[in-house]
């Protein structure tokens, strides 16, 4: 089955500072790749996606990657704010499932 | 926006106990999931279903079985609470193929 990594599992940032999140795959038949967002005591919520015929997707300060050769993608901040602060999680779609990253854990200091 | 709940927000149980997490969606979705996350492991598929009266397992189904007689409704069932089976339990709908999820609020179960 898929296999999803992500890095790192803590990241601490200046307020305004960028932030990189990266996550790689195993199976090259994954085609869909979300980020969610998840606050303290919170459900994850869809902040972006990307599918396997886009090399990048942007939507305001927030970015995703994908280079399908080398199976990984990764989720850009910029400009950040304490209120990214949260939980960050990749995942893959494969056949009719998601396979999740272990999740991100970003700290915007002001 | 289509709405997924979960009855419970918080559960205590004793181990051995039969325990039951109900999730419904107010649309007619026909993929569920039921995940547990725990701190550094992510979210882990325990079970999905695909239609009513549909099941299949996921990467850690054991210990746990599901139901789903109509198609709103998703439950997992804990046949006999154990202490490692304390964590957050998320429901999720698939939001059309390729389409991402819509999670519920989940549930924190203790096991004492």
């Amino acid at each position: 089955g898929e296999n999803v990594e992500q890095h790192p599992s803590t990241l601490s940032v200046q307020e305004g500072d960028s932030a990189v999140i990266k996550c790689t795959y195993s199976d090259s038949a994954s085609n869909y790749f979300p980020w969610y967002k998840q606050e303290l005591g919170k459900r994850p919520q869809l902040i972006i996606d990307i599918r396997s015929n886009v090399g990048e997707k942007k939507d305001q300060r927030i970015a995703v990657t994908l280079n399908k050769t080398a199976k990984h993608f990764s989720l850009h901040i910029t400009e950040t704010q304490p209120e990214d602060s949260a939980v960050y999680f990749c995942a893959a779609h494969n056949f009719n499932k998601f396979y999740f990253g272990s999740g991100t854990k970003l700290n915007v200091k002001p | 926006d289509v709405k997924v709940t979960q009855s419970s927000r918080y559960l205590v149980k004793r181990t051995g106990e039969k325990v039951f997490l109900e999730c419904v969606q107010d649309m007619d979705h026909e993929n569920m999931f039921w995940y547990r996350q725990d701190p550094g492991l992510g979210l882990r598929l325990i079970y999905f279903s695909y239609d009513v009266k549909m099941k299949e397992k996921g990467d850690i189904p054991e210990g746990y079985s599901v139901s789903r007689e109509k198609k709103e409704r998703f439950s997992l069932i804990l046949e006999s609470a154990s202490t490692n089976q304390t964590s957050m339990y998320l429901c999720a709908i698939l939001l059309g193929t390729g389409g991402g999820y819509t999670f519920g609020s989940g549930t924190r179960l203790t096991v004492v």
